[in-house]
């Protein structure tokens, strides 16, 4: 089946800082989507891609689909305590329905 | 507007057992996802109903797993019997439309098998 692969698997990083992360897949999506997950809590919807090629921001996140449709990144910008957690990439293909998740970058923020 | 609901948040069972996990989605929400999260990786989907019929349970382990979403709005999850494997959270989602790619995700059910 289709596999994403996201990195780095973990990061800590200093707060102020800018996060770059990716995810990579061996087969082509028409949607890509940022999620982000708290402890306890379901993962969250942060930016969703519709076109190779298209960057997109929310506030300090910014993510851009990659032109070859496998991959997709997404960046954080001055990050803040708060961006602390679990980030998620997903492919979707809208006939299929539904979506595969990468297995995540945690993100440690050192105030 | 309420968000996606799940209970219990918490269940330690002892292996062999039953167990049974409770959804209710957005109102309105047609579709309905149940997603398997082990530690440290990403949701894993079940199965995915659109109103009361289960359009996709390829992933649903049908020997010991099974589901129902009898009146197309609330949904529940049973296993049985469990084993130390199950071990993970188990998600709800709901999402409007069919194909819709924001799925709105709950708080998930914690299961520890022991």
């Amino acid at each position: 089946g289709q596999q994403l692969n996201q990195s780095p698997q973990s990061m800590f990083i200093q707060e102020g800082e800018d996060v770059s992360m990716n995810c990579t897949s061996s087969s082509i999506f028409n949607t890509w989507l940022w999620y982000k997950q708290d402890p306890g809590e379901g993962p969250v919807l942060l930016i969703a891609l519709y076109k190779a090629g298209e960057l997109t921001s929310n506030g300090r996140l910014t993510a851009q689909f990659g032109i070859t449709r496998k991959d997709s990144f997404l960046n954080i910008s001055a990050s803040i305590p708060s961006d602390v957690g679990i980030y998620f990439c997903a492919g979707q293909n809208r006939d299929a329905g539904k979506s595969t998740f990468g297995d995540g970058t945690t993100l440690t923020v050192k105030p | 507007e309420a968000g996606v609901v799940q209970s219990p948040r918490y269940k330690i069972i002892e292996k062999k057992q039953p167990v049974a996990f409770w959804c209710n989605p957005i109102s309105g929400h047609n579709t309905l996802y149940w997603y398997l999260q082990n530690l440290g990786q990403g949701p894993e989907l079940l199965i995915r109903y659109e109103n009361e019929e289960a359009v996709d349970d390829s992933q649903l382990p049908k020997d010991r797993f099974s589901a129902e979403r009898l009146k197309g709005v609330d949904s529940t999850l049973k296993i049985q019997p469990a084993e130390l494997g199950d071990s993970a959270v188990y998600l709800c989602a709901s999402s409007p439309t069919a194909g819709a790619d924001t799925q709105y995700f709950g708080p998930g059910t914690r299961l520890t098998v022991l």
